[in-house]
């Protein structure tokens, strides 16, 4: 098993721009999470989902959308990128919520300027 | 939510056994202690979970007082590759007790192993 991927590894993007940050799991987890890590900080929960086509906000959501057509995906949308979005993101799955083990991806590190 | 308090770093020797403290005074009914580490440019991996007294693994242990106000993460005989943040978390899962985002890691403990 691969576990959770992500990609891109490393991305810049302008202010205003928009991108689509790709996360896959290949455990059949129901459970997926969207994070986002500032320097020297823990992580947030941006969005989550529980299943194919239900999604729900976390802590951070703004700025940011996400879909869950498949059991194995869940990207997450940046539509107006702002400096404040400057993060590594990482995603993560579980088989069922919260105090399941949460398995994370490498993340994303971007850069907004 | 239970709000979880750690030491921000923490040094530590090769070969020597590490206790990193967490309070969490406002831990509820259902919560459960989750520990997990991360290396540089890595995602969080999981270490350790327990609800009460003591659990152990083939990684750490973990000890939980009867108060379950704080718990205690021991990582045996410490070897450079220790060297990460440590993550404190509390909940019982998303939306239960109609909170959101119960994963809340805080900024963690840096462990610095020397040789």
């Amino acid at each position: 098993n691969a576990g959770v991927t992500q990609t891109p590894k490393f991305r810049i993007l302008k202010i205003g721009q928009s991108m689509t940050l790709q996360c896959t799991q290949d455990m059949n987890h129901n459970y997926m999470y969207w994070y986002r890590q500032d320097p020297g900080m823990g992580l947030k929960l941006i969005y989550y989902s529980v299943g194919a086509g239900i999604t729900d906000k976390g802590e951070v959501p703004n700025g940011y959308n996400v879909s869950r057509s498949t059991t194995e995906d869940f990207p997450l949308r940046l539509e107006l990128a702002a400096p404040s979005q400057t993060s590594v993101y990482f995603c993560a799955s579980s088989y069922s919520l919260g105090q399941e083990t949460q398995y994370f991806g490498p993340g994303t590190r971007l850069l907004v300027l | 939510l239970a709000k979880t308090t750690q030491p921000i770093s923490m040094d530590s020797y090769e070969g020597q056994e590490v206790n990193i403290t967490c309070s969490h005074n406002n831990i509820a009914t259902n919560d459960y202690i989750t520990w997990y580490q991360q290396f540089p440019s890595q995602g969080p991996r999981f270490i350790i979970q327990g609800y009460k007294t003591k659990v152990t693994n083939e990684v750490a242990s973990l000890f939980i007082p009867a108060d379950r106000k704080s718990s205690t993460l021991s990582l045996p005989r410490v070897s450079l590759s220790d060297t990460a943040v440590y993550y404190c978390l509390v909940g019982d899962g998303l939306g239960g007790g109609g909170s959101q985002g119960n994963l809340i890691f805080g900024k963690g403990t840096k462990l610095s192993v020397k040789p």
